[in-house]
């Protein structure tokens, strides 16, 4: 079993709709959660952290389930500019390496 | 912003030469720098992490021997692909810790460098 797993999509999602996809993770005392978002070719770009509260960021919003080991991101109003892969982080329990899902790739459509 | 710059952001070599990859935190001092791969459709990979003044640490399965990293100063973190070979091609990133943020885990991610092995 993967260490941080996500459904790699593609989400198809038209213009100005909401689109949500979770991620979970195998380590119980992982301590710090990410979403970065990664374009093509280019390198990932911290898209938010997670808190335990969740935690939202303008149009995007992060929630953490503890007890099952997800956390979620939640897209309103989605921009063509959206598209993208966005990928789950974790960081291990040791030190400060983290761990990347394998993304999921949304695409937002006219 | 913490700003990490990467060089070259590509290169083509022939099989069996070396290649050398810098990583700089252009704005930042960073103890810890880390070196990703990601192959086409795959995920990041971590490679090891590079401590300033010290041996990097290698994951499992990645060999010290041909991926040799040295972090000589609190900017600056080098990989060198040695003998490189055809599957070596992928897409290097870096990554750098900010030194002194306590319990933050994150992390700037330098805009990669994609190395073709002819």
């Amino acid at each position: 079993r993967k260490e941080v797993e996500q459904d790699p999509g593609p989400f198809n999602v038209p213009e100005g709709a909401t689109v949500a996809f979770n991620c979970t993770y195998s380590n119980s005392a992982s301590q710090s959660f990410f979403w970065y978002r990664q374009d093509c070719r280019k390198e990932p770009k911290l898209l938010m952290s997670v808190y335990s509260s969740g935690n939202e960021d303008g149009r995007f919003t992060a929630q953490l389930n503890r007890a099952s080991q997800y956390i979620s991101l939640l897209i309103r109003d989605s921009k063509l500019s959206d598209s993208a892969t966005y990928l789950c982080v974790v960081n291990k329990a040791a030190g400060n390496k983290l761990t990347f899902g394998g993304g999921t790739r949304v695409l937002v459509k006219p | 912003g913490a700003v990490v710059s990467q060089h070259p952001s590509w290169v083509i070599c022939k099989s069996g030469t070396s290649v050398k990859i810098e990583c700089r935190s252009l704005d930042f001092q960073a103890t810890t720098m880390f070196w990703y791969r990601q192959f086409p459709k795959q995920s990041l990979m971590l490679m090891a992490t590079s401590n300033e003044g010290s041996k990097a640490t290698y994951e499992q399965g990645v060999e010290k021997d041909k991926f040799l990293i040295n972090h000589a100063s609190l900017t600056l973190s080098t990989l060198t692909v040695t003998s490189a070979h055809p599957e070596d091609s992928s897409f290097y990133i870096c990554s750098a810790s900010p030194s002194g943020m306590g319990s933050s885990y994150e992390q700037y991610f330098g805009p990669g460098t994609r190395l073709t092995v002819t």
